[in-house]
């Protein structure tokens, strides 16, 4: 079955705690993204990486890094989480590059707080 | 001015009704203009993609686009319980960049 598969699911955790939200994807998309999502705020992008090695800044990078070591992983880092990045997450991915996506697959999301 | 903007609803309407759902965006160079659904703890879905003015219909989802006045709306027929969920609007602009909309969230009440 073609997904993307994001753990964990739920993620509670305190200021300051390195953490890892892994993001995979079994239909060899050059595409990848993460985005976070906040009431009133919508989707924001945070990370975008258009294939192997090559990532870029969204919207929202501060606090955050990315690496794409690989074509099907995609992992986000908090170096030193704060509450501010309290939020649902996602990954998404696509067979293009956003100019032209068709579709963005997403994953079920991370709901992660911060203590 | 947010690039993208929809009202935050709730839209409640009766089952059967159509329900119309509606968008704004400011780039005037967007060309590609998306809606997806996202049920209340779920990730979005992609139910429609529109290009061109006009129309464009799929099944009981309508899309239709006005890059003249830069707004793009959805419509369901037929309307029925399942269909509740946040719809947001998403807009390719001029940079290529895909932007999101805060999203409406739609209640269909038997």
């Amino acid at each position: 079955e073609a997904q993307v598969t994001q753990n964990p699911r739920y993620l509670i955790t305190v200021t300051g705690k390195k953490l890892t939200v892994t993001c995979s994807q079994n239909m060899n998309h050059e595409y990848m993204s993460w985005y976070r999502q906040d009431p009133g705020l919508g989707l924001r992008q945070i990370y975008y990486s258009m294939n192997v090695e090559v990532t870029d800044k969204g919207d929202v990078p501060e606090g955050y890094k990315v690496s794409r070591k690989e074509k099907r992983n995609f992992p986000l880092i908090l170096e030193s989480p704060s509450p501010n990045q309290t939020s649902l997450y996602f990954c998404a991915s696509s067979s293009q590059g956003s100019a032209t996506n068709e579709k963005l697959f997403f994953g079920s999301g991370t709901q992660l707080s911060v203590l | 001015q947010k690039e993208v903007e929809q009202n935050s609803g709730p839209l409640s309407v009766p089952e059967g009704a159509i329900a119309s759902l509606n968008c704004t965006y400011s780039d005037r160079g967007s060309q590609s203009f998306f809606w997806y659904r996202q049920y209340s703890g779920k990730s979005p879905e992609l139910i429609m993609s529109i290009y061109s003015n006009g129309d464009k219909e799929d099944g009981r989802f309508t899309a239709q686009l006005n890059k003249a006045s830069q707004y793009v709306s959805l419509l369901i027929r037929d309307s029925q319980p399942s269909d509740s969920a946040t719809y947001l609007c998403a807009v390719i602009n001029n940079t290529d960049k895909l932007i999101f909309g805060t999203g409406t969230r739609l209640q269909v009440f038997p």
